[in-house]
């Protein structure tokens, strides 16, 4: 089984400040990871992906993460936020192929003017 | 190059209804996958599909099935409707092979009352 752990349901940032969007997963098998954004009465859009190689992923909008696996995380980055990266975030875990993919509760990102 | 479509965007059942859900896949996928997310929580999978058969299932009962149509298109049905069932509907479209990320329609709103 796969479990994904998003520690911070919501996290307040001031504009141009950085933020750290925190995700652990759990797996017995080696994994694939995404993190998906989710503006307001939207589905999700893929924001990066690690599937294998270099454990620094760099993804649209600025943001980045980097895959831990002794630590078996996968924490999203961005150095300097926008208003407009007000949403939810969601880390996500599959065993690829055709495997289905777990997601965790998501952590609400509000950018303060 | 259109993305996933779903439709309707929004439906009210009262329990004990049917419901049927649509979805279109992107172009160039052949797998579709379903999930439910329910208000504040993250996309819980239901079950995928490819080349018609339903290839793995989530921790969901009987009341929901679906079905995928020689061009790929999906349709999720769910019967006796609860209370319960409240809640976004996605689809996700896929490639079968490989650790492809999916993607996501807008989805459809439920409300059951």
């Amino acid at each position: 089984a796969q479990s994904v752990t998003q520690l911070d349901s919501q996290v307040p940032v001031f504009e141009e400040a950085p933020v750290e969007l925190r995700c652990n997963y759990s797996s017995s098998v080696s994994v694939y990871l995404f993190w998906y954004v989710q503006y307001p009465n939207q589905g999700l859009q893929l924001l990066l992906k690690y599937l294998s190689g270099s454990t620094l992923v760099k993804g649209i909008n600025g943001f980045e993460a980097e895959f831990n696996k002794s630590q078996t995380s996968f924490h999203l980055r961005k150095p300097s936020v926008h208003i407009s990266d007000t949403a939810e975030y969601f880390c996500a875990v599959s065993r690829g192929g055709y495997q289905k993919v777990t997601f965790g509760i998501g952590t609400k990102l509000q950018v303060i003017p | 190059d259109a993305g996933v479509t779903q439709s309707p965007t929004h439906l009210i059942k009262t329990r004990g209804q049917q419901v049927t859900l649509r979805c279109s896949p992107k172009s160039g996928h052949d797998t579709v996958s379903w999930y439910q997310q329910a208000l504040g929580q993250g996309p819980q999978f239901i079950f995928q599909y490819y080349e018609e058969e339903e290839r793995q299932r989530g921790n969901f009962p009987d009341r929901f099935s679906g079905h995928q149509f020689p061009n790929y298109s999906s349709e999720l049905n769910v019967n006796a409707l609860l209370l319960g069932d409240s809640a976004l509907y996605l689809c996700a479209s896929s490639l079968g092979t490989g650790g492809e990320p999916q993607h996501f329609g807008d989805g459809t709103r439920l409300s059951i009352l």
